[in-house]
């Protein structure tokens, strides 16, 4: 079955250290998505992307990148983490024109 | 800009009642309609969708939405509450013309008493 799989699942590291957060789909989908989600503010964009070499900056981008060099993988890389950057992150895929996402599991990381 | 406000953080139901999650949203054009589940520690899971066509939308697991324009609201429903619907709901919204900007509400979470 096609799915959508992130890595670590969990990470601990610390304030200016270079985190790179996995996401890797198996739904050939064109687009995908990367959200954070914090507590009292639902899940909020960060970046996304509808296809190979093509990347956007989403609500909450500063201190994140991502870059698309196949249609599978879409890694978000925090340059020099942030405490303020402690979050669950989510990637997601969707279809054209259908508009559902399909989520990962989640990587949890915290900044300490 | 487009927004998603989910008024209540917290519903309480008897198992075996009706449950009802509001939702209303403020976008510009015809509105596409989402709804997503999240278990604990697990990703979001679709459950419904409005795009066009009859108010009432059926999805997964029992659950259907009705969309009503004229209040801005896509409340989720389900006539029979199960404990296992216990969860995190997400309703989210994107205007026609830009799929990929989706916005999501800030989630309500769901707790059927057995």
């Amino acid at each position: 079955d096609a799915e959508i799989t992130q890595s670590p699942r969990h990470k601990i590291t610390e304030t200016g250290r270079q985190v790179t957060l996995a996401c890797h789909q198996t739904w050939n989908h064109n687009n995908m998505f990367w959200y954070r989600q914090d507590l009292g503010h639902g899940l909020r964009l960060i970046h996304y992307s509808y296809g190979v070499q093509d990347t956007n900056k989403g609500e909450v981008s500063d201190g994140y990148s991502v870059s698309r060099s196949n249609t599978e993988d879409l890694p978000l890389t925090l340059e020099s983490a942030a405490s303020s950057q402690t979050s669950v992150y989510f990637c997601a895929s969707s279809p054209l024109n259908t508009g559902e996402l399909f989520f990962g599991e989640g990587s949890r990381l915290t900044v300490l | 800009a487009q927004s998603v406000a989910q008024p209540e953080d917290q519903v309480n139901v008897a198992e075996g009642n009706p449950l009802t999650v509001k939702c209303t949203y403020s976008v510009s054009g015809n509105p596409y309609l989402f709804w997503y589940v999240q278990y604990p520690n697990r990703g979001l899971q679709f459950l419904l969708k409005y795009i066009t066509g009859d108010n009432l939308v059926k999805g997964s697991y029992g659950f259907e939405a009705e969309f009503n324009k004229s209040q801005t609201s896509f409340h989720l429903k389900k006539p029979s509450a199960l404990v296992s619907d216990s969860a995190l709901y997400f309703c989210a919204v994107r205007a026609s013309g830009s799929y990929q900007k989706v916005t999501f509400g800030t989630g309500t979470k769901l707790q059927v008493i057995p």
